[in-house]
């Protein structure tokens, strides 16, 4: 696709529910990371990926929090049993190689609301 | 490791007044920055980046901005605001993360511009 895509856009859920966010990174890069923005703050970094590997996962808050790229291309972030503290938006983001001054396409992100 | 500090959660401008946006950043090493914008309902741009070379950096929208080391800043301005610069800009520096990099961001700095 032209951009970064994720889906949902919106989701609530009530405490205690899984959840799957989504990810469609640009086609053709190798690199992708999820941040989570809570209102009002920068995204924080939560995990990264080079292709299918998962590099790095030392932002991830919880053992509640899961991601996964199984093919190197479309990424999920899974969270289990939510709590009203994840709520927050999570954005993805994918570059070309992942080299420190590569460029980060974002996606708009998934707003999560834990009732 | 690397942070990233950002001077002032709201900045007020008039339409066609000079726009300048405080970042002071932490870093070790030779750091990579980043200014992005993030429109209301959108994912995150990149507006510039400074890796190597000339410190003075142009970007996109007649943003610029000025690396200086003795100072640790990588401030943002536009000599004459639009309308359509009302956002969210965020500076972000590299960091590196199990062998890639990650953006660390700012908390972010609105930009109001008045009529």
């Amino acid at each position: 696709g032209a951009g970064v895509s994720q889906s949902p856009r919106y989701k609530v859920a009530k405490r205690g529910q899984d959840v799957a966010l989504r990810c469609d990174p640009i086609s053709g890069h190798v690199s992708l990371f999820w941040y989570q923005q809570a209102l009002g703050q920068g995204p924080e970094f939560l995990t990264y990926f080079q292709n299918e590997a998962q590099l790095d996962k030392s932002g991830l808050p919880s053992d509640r929090f899961f991601a996964e790229r199984p093919e190197g291309s479309v990424s999920t972030l899974k969270i289990q049993r939510t709590q009203q503290e994840d709520s927050a938006v999570y954005l993805c983001a994918s570059s070309q190689s992942g080299g420190g001054t590569d460029t980060q396409y974002f996606g708009p992100g998934t707003r999560l609301t834990v009732l | 490791a690397q942070s990233v500090t950002q001077l002032g959660s709201h900045v007020s401008v008039s339409e066609g007044a000079l726009v300048l946006l405080r970042c002071n950043y932490s870093s070790s090493v030779p750091p990579y920055l980043f200014w992005y914008v993030q429109y209301p309902n959108q994912g995150l741009q990149l507006l510039l980046k400074y890796t190597t070379g000339a410190t003075l950096v142009k970007g996109i929208n007649g943003f610029e901005a000025e690396f200086k080391k003795s100072e640790t800043s990588f401030h943002l301005t536009k000599p004459s605001a639009h309308m359509s610069d009302a956002a969210e800009y965020f500076c972000a520096v590299s960091d590196r993360v199990g062998g890639g990099f990650k953006t660390i961001f700012g908390a972010g700095t609105r930009l109001f511009v008045k009529a």
